[in-house]
This record gives C-alpha cells, sequence and structure tokens, in this order.
C-alpha cells in the first residue's frame, strides 16, 4: 500500500485525451515535486515528467504534468496505441525518503 | 552516452549471501546518485535506497533498512546492492538508476537484474 494513491488502471481510445492521477500528502507531494515514468512491461522504467511538468528531451510533447496542493496529474492526449504501458508518480516523503505510486496500467482500447 | 549495466540474472538459495552490481558510464560517477528499485512479479515500482558516490551518503527506506545494504566502488564506477541472507520473498527485478538528487528524478536505468530465490 504506497502513500502516493493511483487508480490502478485507465483507458481510452486513440486520439482521446487520459488523464491519471497521483494523490498524496503534505508530507510528500504538498512538499516536494513530482516525477512520472512510463514502463512497458518487460522492460525498464522511462523517465517521462520532471519537477511536477518538464519533459526530457525525446518525450512527446502529447504528454504533461501538473500538480496542485497534494495531487499531481499526467495527461496524455493524442492516445497511442504505444502509449499503452504501467505509468508510476514518484516524489521524496519526510518519513519514508523516496516513494513511488502503486502504478496505472494504461490500456489502448 | 550514459549507460548503467547491470549484472546478470541470479538463481540462489534461501539463506545464501548476494551482490549485484550496476556499472556506469557516460558521465562523472561521483557527482550524481544512484538510486535501487525493486520490483516484484506482477507489482509495482518500490523505492529501496539511494547513495552519492561521491562521499557514499547512503539513505534507505525504512522497509529496506537493515534488509539490505547499498554501496559503490568508485575505482570502477559500481554501484551494488547486497544481502546477507536471502528470503524467498527477495525473489524481483531490481534496477539502479540515476539520480539527479537525493530528491530528484531518475534519469537513467539499468537493464535490471532478476533475483530469484525459490522457497
Amino acid at each position: 500500500q504506497s502513500v502516493l494513491t493511483q487508480p490502478p488502471s485507465a483507458s481510452g481510445t486513440p486520439g482521446q485525451r487520459v488523464t491519471i492521477s497521483c494523490s498524496g500528502s503534505a508530507s510528500n507531494i504538498g512538499s516536494y515535486t513530482v516525477n512520472w515514468y512510463q514502463q512497458v512491461p518487460g522492460t525498464a522504467p522511462k523517465l517521462l515528467i520532471s519537477k511536477n511538468n518538464q519533459r526530457p528531451s525525446g518525450v512527446p510533447d502529447r504528454f504533461s504534468g501538473s500538480k496542485s496542493g497534494t495531487t499531481a496529474s499526467l495527461a496524455i492526449s493524442g492516445l497511442q496505441s504505444e502509449d499503452e504501458a504501467d505509468y508510476y508518480c514518484a516524489t521524496w516523503d519526510d518519513s519514508l525518503n523516496g516513494v513511488f505510486g502503486g502504478g496505472t496500467k494504461l490500456t489502448v482500447l | 552516452e550514459v549507460q548503467l549495466v547491470q549484472s546478470g540474472a541470479e538463481v540462489k538459495k534461501p539463506g545464501e549471501s548476494l551482490k549485484i552490481s550496476c556499472k556506469v558510464s557516460g558521465y562523472s560517477f561521483s557527482s550524481y546518485w544512484i538510486v535501487w528499485v525493486r520490483q516484484m512479479p506482477g507489482k509495482g515500482l518500490e523505492w529501496m535506497g539511494i547513495i552519492f558516490p561521491g562521499d557514499s551518503d547512503t539513505r534507505y527506506s525504512p522497509s529496506f533498512q537493515g534488509q539490505v545494504t547499498i554501496s559503490v566502488d568508485k575505482s570502477i564506477a559500481t554501484a551494488y546492492l547486497q544481502w546477507t541472507s536471502l528470503k524467498a520473498s527477495d525473489t524481483a527485478m531490481y534496477y539502479c538508476a540515476r539520480s539527479a538528487g537525493l530528491r530528484g528524478w531518475f534519469d537513467s536505468w539499468g537493464q535490471g537484474t532478476q533475483v530469484t530465490v525459490p522457497s
């Protein structure tokens, strides 16, 4: 049971916009920036968003991040089949050190 | 090019010790933190601990404190994760990754090391 709560699953059709939430508390998301990772099954995770809303070089601008209070969100617009993967939020926690969310499995219908 | 190359898959017996490695190249090893992440079969990512190779400053998740040891050998730009007495519940994929800071993001990842401890 992670201190960062993500929905276990999300889905959308090609071209749609999907949002994944990550809910925490004052000791983690409320105090620190949030990063997002994409993991295609069978492969290592990949950095998708850093510092709440910064896209590393090479990440399509269809991916965007935001944070408000103790909740962060990842939005994927123009959904594509290759976006089907697991998505994890991560941040720092004052008591636990680094923490990940439980992960959200995105299905492209 | 930044690369983190992890050691190969391991199959060990309960009670045995193990040390897996993460060899980095393409950047100054002493300047970035290295984090270790566990992924149990069919489960999510878990933050285990982090080390700064420059001075070996190490932090652990309370869940892993005392269960594993993280270390580095600066002379060969390699980070390690070790166990003194493995349990079946240690069966998992273990990833190392480079971190921009103690509380930073993980911008480059190793390919993972599968550790299997049959019960």
